[in-house]
């Protein structure tokens, strides 16, 4: 299985500053076809996961430019360039490579 | 607009079974790929099982392989989840979700329904 490590596992950031989370895949999940199967979801406290990122740094439909996501092979990131209350949440890296899917273990955002 | 409606959760004794329904609105489940992930109180997400678009088949955690059933009723385009032998650690909300990983951003997901395993 694709083991997939973020961190870092806590992010308290103050309103206005940038955050920034890194995922690390233990296989590359660039495929032949050229794209790489790495998406970003937010859940949000008492809410399902929402989808923000696609294909590593595709921004989803409704997702604000504060959001981005960048990477290569086995090394991603996903960055807001100035965090807003409505940020909190847990954030989560996933793998869509191969079955069994995997995510990582989520990061917390927090604000000061 | 994409909607997903998961039904079918609740309270069940170890060795019990569950069927777990997702009511698909929107779209059509055939043309998707479609999954179930499930989330254990207070811990992250981990992915249950997939059923492919075609007749190619479904895939499943290692978990829950030889318990577990994905399928789906074109008809009422609606997605179940059959589990069975159930085990305590199998309690979790589980939520269906579209498009996990398309290239096309297709990724929605239901509101879940909570599954307790315990006597």
């Amino acid at each position: 299985d694709i083991v997939m490590t973020q961190s870092p596992l806590s992010l308290p950031v103050s309103p206005g500053e940038p955050a920034s989370i890194s995922c690390r895949s233990s296989q590359s999940l660039l495929h032949s076809n050229g794209y790489k199967y790495l998406d970003w979801y937010l859940q949000k406290p008492g809410q399902s996961p929402r989808l923000l990122i696609y294909s590593g740094s595709n921004r989803a439909f409704g997702v604000p430019d504060r959001f981005s996501g960048s990477g290569s092979g086995t090394d991603f990131t996903l960055k807001i360039s100035r965090v807003e209350a409505e940020d909190v949440g847990v954030y989560y890296c996933m793998q869509a490579l191969q079955t069994p899917f995997t995510f990582g273990q989520g990061t917390r955002l927090e604000i000061k | 607009e994409v909607q997903l409606v998961e039904s079918g959760g609740g309270l069940v004794q170890p060795g019990g079974s569950l069927r777990l329904s997702c009511a698909a609105s929107g779209f059509t489940v055939s043309t998707y790929w479609m999954h179930w992930v499930r989330q254990a109180p207070g811990e992250g997400l981990v992915w249950v099982s997939r059923i492919n678009n075609d007749e190619s088949g479904a895939s499943y955690a290692d978990s829950v392989r030889g318990r577990f059933t994905i399928s789906r009723d074109n008809a009422k385009n609606t997605l179940y989840l059959q589990m069975n032998s159930l085990r305590a650690e199998d309690t979790a909300v589980y939520y269906c979700a579209r498009g996990l990983g398309y290239a096309s951003g297709a990724a929605s997901w239901g509101q879940g329904t909570l599954v307790t395993v315990s006597s």
